[in-house]
């Protein structure tokens, strides 16, 4: 059965050093989207993307972040200047249609840990 | 802002007992989805209800959906070990051009073998 990948499943940095999660979505789906979820807390939305074009990002996604398609299969997250508050799970999910807004199929995550 | 919020925040039954949860949100939304997350891992999808359903089944699965009360419920029924995880509703906005789900803090729930 298809699946999200995500890579690497953790990641140690250092605040004030960039970091890129990366993405694979399930090859059919044409919505992707980045969520987290800092320990004990519930799962944010961060943004969603269709069409190579940004289409709805929360206030967690400041400039900080950015996301990118950078061919036809990744998806990447875009952390520029980590900082502590940073530190969570990342998940990536992407779904086949938005119309009627069809299940978003979640990857298994990026623990990210920033010291 | 619309929330899923579950309740309870935990549960513990014996193996073959049924785990009932609950999820309330706050606004419209065009459907709910109910997500399974075992420790430190990632998301698993269970069931889609849309706003127009009142009952779902997958399996051991029942969810229901009242949007009058703006709430549904999960039945695990004749749980195993297996179940234990933590669950979430996450609901999807019926607004134009909103895709983000937002997601409830879940319920922790415990199956003693």
């Amino acid at each position: 059965e298809p699946e999200v990948t995500q890579t690497p499943s953790h990641q140690v940095t250092q605040m004030g050093q960039e970091v890129i999660l990366r993405c694979v979505p399930i090859s059919n789906h044409l919505y992707f989207y980045w969520y987290r979820q800092i320990l004990g807390q519930k799962v944010e939305f961060l943004v969603s993307f269709y069409n190579n074009e940004i289409s709805e990002k929360s206030e967690i996604f400041d400039d900080q972040f950015s996301v990118e398609r950078p061919d036809g299969s990744n998806f990447t997250l875009k952390i520029r200047s980590t900082k502590l508050e940073d530190s969570a799970m990342y998940f990536c999910a992407s779904s086949e249609a938005v119309y009627s807004l069809e299940t978003q199929y979640f990857g298994p995550g990026t623990r990210l840990l920033v010291l | 802002s619309q929330q899923g919020e579950e309740d309870p925040q935990a549960l513990s039954i014996q193996e073959g007992e049924n785990a009932t949860m609950n999820c309330s949100y706050k606004t419209s939304i065009n459907n709910l989805q109910w997500y399974r997350q075992n420790s430190g891992r990632g998301l698993v999808h269970l069931i889609l209800i849309r706003s127009n359903e009142r009952e779902k089944h997958s399996g051991r699965l029942r969810v229901t959906l009242d949007t009058s009360k703006k709430s549904s419920s999960l039945l695990i029924t004749a749980s195993r070990a297996a179940d234990t995880a933590s669950y979430f509703c996450a609901t999807a906005y019926s607004g134009a051009g909103s895709y983000q789900l937002t997601f409830g803090k879940g319920t922790k729930l415990s199956v003693i073998p």
